[in-house]
C-alpha cells in the first residue's frame, strides 16, 4: 500500500535514554516533516526536509535531530530524554508542485517518557 | 496566544443536527486546510481553500474561506457517528508555506 509509515508505533523509555523513530514514504514525495503532538492535541512542526535537505527547523532543543538519508526517509534521533519529551510525533509528507502544502500524516509514534 | 483558534473545542451532537465550527486568525494565509483526526491515526486531509470567500463542499461538509482569508468554517449537515472526530484547520504561510494548526475541535455525534 502507498502510505507514510512510522515505527515503532509505541515507545516507552526512562529519562536520559537514547531513542530513534523512522518514517519513510513511497507516495514520490520530495518533502517530509516531524510534528509533535501534545496531550492537548496541538499539532506542531519540527523539521521539514526537502529532498534531503534540511528546510524548516523550529525552535526544537538540540537533543532532537532528524536525519534524511534520502527523500523516502526521515528519521528522528532524541537524546538524553525527558519527561516533557512524552507526545505523539507525526511524520508527514507533501508533494512537491503543490502550492498549498497539503499533508500527508503518518500514524504516529507515541513515546512515554518515564 | 496561537495563531489559529478553533471553536468551539468541544462539541457533543446528536445523529441528523447540523453544526458548524470556526478556525479564526489575525493574519493572512496563502491557503487554509482543513483536517480530521481519528484516536490513534494521522490527520487526514479534508480539503484545501485558496480564494478569499471560496466555497467547498464534499458530501454533507461545507468548507468557506474568508473574505480575507483570515478565516475558515466547516458546516456539517445531518451529522452522522461516522463524523465523530477531531478536526484540525491549519493555514499555510511563508516561504515554504509552513502549516500553523489549530488546536482542533471535537466532535461526538451520538446515534
Amino acid at each position: 500500500d502507498t502510505a507514510v509509515s512510522q515505527t515503532p508505533k509505541y515507545l516507552v523509555t526512562q529519562m536520559g535514554n537514547d531513542k530513534s523513530i523512522k518514517c519513510e514514504q513511497n507516495l514520490g514525495h520530495d518533502t517530509m516533516y516531524w510534528y509533535k503532538q501534545d496531550s492537548k492535541k496541538f499539532l506542531k512542526i519540527m523539521f521539514s526536509y526537502n529532498n534531503k535537505e534540511l528546510i524548516i527547523n523550529e525552535t526544537v532543543p538540540n537533543r532532537f535531530s532528524p536525519k534524511s538519508p534520502d527523500k523516502a526517509h526521515l528519521n528522528l534521533h532524541i537524546n538524553s530524554l525527558e519527561l516533557g519529551d512524552s507526545a505523539v510525533y507525526f511524520c508527514a509528507s507533501s508533494p512537491r508542485g503543490v502550492p498549498y502544502n497539503e499533508q500527508f500524516f503518518g500514524p504516529g509514534t507515541r513515546l512515554t517518557v518515564l | 496566544t496561537q495563531l489559529l483558534e478553533q471553536s468551539p473545542q468541544f462539541l457533543s451532537i446528536q445523529e441528523g443536527e447540523n453544526l458548524t465550527v470556526y478556525c479564526n486568525s489575525s493574519s493572512v494565509f496563502s491557503s487554509l486546510q482543513w483536517y480530521r483526526q481519528e484516536p490513534g491515526e494521522g490527520p487526514v486531509l479534508l480539503v484545501t481553500v485558496v480564494t478569499g470567500g471560496e466555497v467547498k463542499k464534499l458530501k454533507r461538509l461545507t468548507f468557506q474561506f474568508g473574505d480575507a482569508r483570515k478565516d475558515s468554517s466547516l458546516h456539517i449537515t445531518a451529522a452522522q457517528p461516522g463524523d465523530t472526530g477531531l478536526y484540525l484547520c491549519a493555514g499555510a504561510r511563508g516561504g515554504y508555506n509552513k502549516l500553523i494548526f489549530g488546536a482542533g475541535t471535537r466532535l461526538a455525534v451520538h446515534p
